[in-house]
């Protein structure tokens, strides 16, 4: 099957300071990955489409400068959290979709999630 | 606009009960995909399911079955004679058209608890 690994699964770190969240598809191709985000006891929310070799797209409200995106290759997209607060604390997941054709695109595989803690 | 609704934040059943969870979907789209997610308290999604727009029939995997009805706009998911090991959050999906694989918008989740 296909597996994502999302590192780390688990980070803290002190406001202001930045984080980075890796997302690997480690046995397939994705030219696009998604990330969400999801708080306490609520729905996940997707904050961007991210594209192998091109800008992310971002959902309205998301803030582009505080969550950066970077996909550099077909197998690994990068989340950073730029000057961290606490309001940013929450878990965030990712998900790769196989590159292909047809009934392929509509798969998605998701990663383990990171949760943040920012104090 | 594309939504989903799962109207039941909380469910608590007891251990061999059935229990159904319902998804209500939103979407102008004729081409979409339906999808089931368990995600236990230790945070990672559990893929359940996927049922394309065009095809309406139900399907039963062991203890598990779903209900996918158009005229309705709903995707209900059953669990018979439930397990304490059932508990986690369900979230129901919705992805719109072939190429959109992976962008996904969730319902709220319904927190189901089985009690032994």
């Amino acid at each position: 099957g296909a597996v994502v690994s999302q590192h780390p699964s688990r980070v803290i770190c002190k406001s202001g300071t930045s984080v980075k969240i890796e997302c690997r598809s480690l046995d397939f191709q994705a030219t696009t990955m998604f990330w969400y985000r999801q708080f306490p006891k609520k729905s996940l929310m997707l904050m961007a489409t991210s594209n192998e070799g091109s800008k992310a797209t971002y959902e309205q409200g998301v803030e582009k400068d505080k969550f950066l995106i970077n996909h550099a290759s077909l197998t690994l997209s990068t989340l950073t959290v730029t000057s961290a607060h606490p309001e940013d604390s929450s878990f965030y997941i990712c998900s790769a979709r196989l590159r292909g054709q047809g009934e392929r695109n509509t798969e998605a595989f998701f990663g383990q999630g990171t949760r943040l803690t920012v104090v | 606009a594309q939504k989903v609704t799962q109207a039941q934040t909380e469910i608590s059943v007891v251990e061999k009960e059935d229990v159904t969870l319902d998804c209500v979907y939103e979407t102008r789209d004729t081409t979409y995909y339906l999808f089931w997610y368990k995600q236990p308290p230790s945070g990672e999604l559990v893929f359940l399911i996927r049922r394309n727009s065009f095809d309406e029939q139900n399907e039963i995997s062991g203890r598990y079955s779903w209900n996918f009805q158009k005229s309705t706009s709903s995707f209900n998911f059953t669990i018979t004679a439930s397990q304490v090991v059932d508990s986690a959050v369900y979230f129901c999906a919705l992805s719109i058209g072939r190429n959109q694989g992976g962008k996904l918008i969730f319902g709220q989740g319904t927190e189901l608890s089985v009690k032994p």
